[in-house]
């Protein structure tokens, strides 16, 4: 059975710094990975995807994240947090069957 | 991207009554419809399974007498939460899978609240 593990429940930083949000994985085929973001009462949103290919992925609002198949690792990147960044943040893994497992989720507060 | 639009947005209900929720592909056939509750401050638990024109297949734990889930079309699938309690107040969301099956598209979820 495939998991996700996001082991940063809370991660606060200062709006301008880096971030970095860990993600874990353990699945025995080839993962399919994605980072979504949420807002409180909101609905999922797409940051980016891991499919194949090159393993440093570009997405939205400035996030990259970087698939680490020998640390089964896919970990989220922003140079620059903004006040804005402020949610909580979903890895997820999906199955060739489409089936999405969620990790537990990070919370991200940004300090001004 | 593919959209997948899901209502209604919010509902409240009175305890014991059943409300419909429903989940459609706009610009997509979706050959498989995922079934998820959050409850606050949690992460996202798949609760079931669909596909077009069969049963639908129910995660551990999950009455599938009370979470009734109809896919009765490629472009359709439909929770109906029988018998509300305010225990099952949540956060539902649905997503779709095409024929690619490597991404799900999500709905904007539905707040569900029993009174």
């Amino acid at each position: 059975a495939q998991s996700v593990t996001q082991p940063d429940i809370h991660i606060t930083v200062s709006e301008g710094a880096s971030l970095e949000l860990r993600c874990n994985y353990s699945y025995g085929a080839t993962p399919y990975l994605f980072w979504y973001v949420q807002s409180p009462g909101q609905g999922l949103q797409l940051l980016l995807k891991y499919f194949s290919g090159d393993t440093l992925v570009q997405g939205i609002k400035g996030f990259e994240a970087e698939f680490k198949r020998s640390q089964s690792s896919f970990n989220l990147r922003k140079p620059s947090v903004h006040w804005s960044d402020a949610a909580e943040y979903f890895c997820a893994l999906n199955t060739n069957a489409g089936k999405s497992t969620f990790g537990d989720g990070t919370t991200l507060t940004v300090k001004p | 991207g593919a959209v997948v639009s899901q209502h209604p947005s919010r509902v409240i209900c009175k305890s014991g009554t059943s409300v419909k929720i429903e989940c459609r592909s706009l610009d997509f056939q979706a050959t498989t419809m995922f079934w998820y509750r959050q409850f606050p401050k949690q992460s996202l638990m798949l609760m079931a399974t669909s596909n077009e024109g069969s049963k639908a297949t129910y995660e551990q734990g999950v009455e599938k007498d009370k979470f009734l889930i109809n896919h009765a079309s490629l472009t359709l699938s439909t929770l109906t939460v029988t018998s509300a309690h305010p225990e099952d107040s949540s956060f539902y969301i649905c997503s779709a899978t095409g024929t690619q099956n490597t991404e799900a598209f999500f709905g904007q979820g539905t707040r569900l609240t029993v009174v």
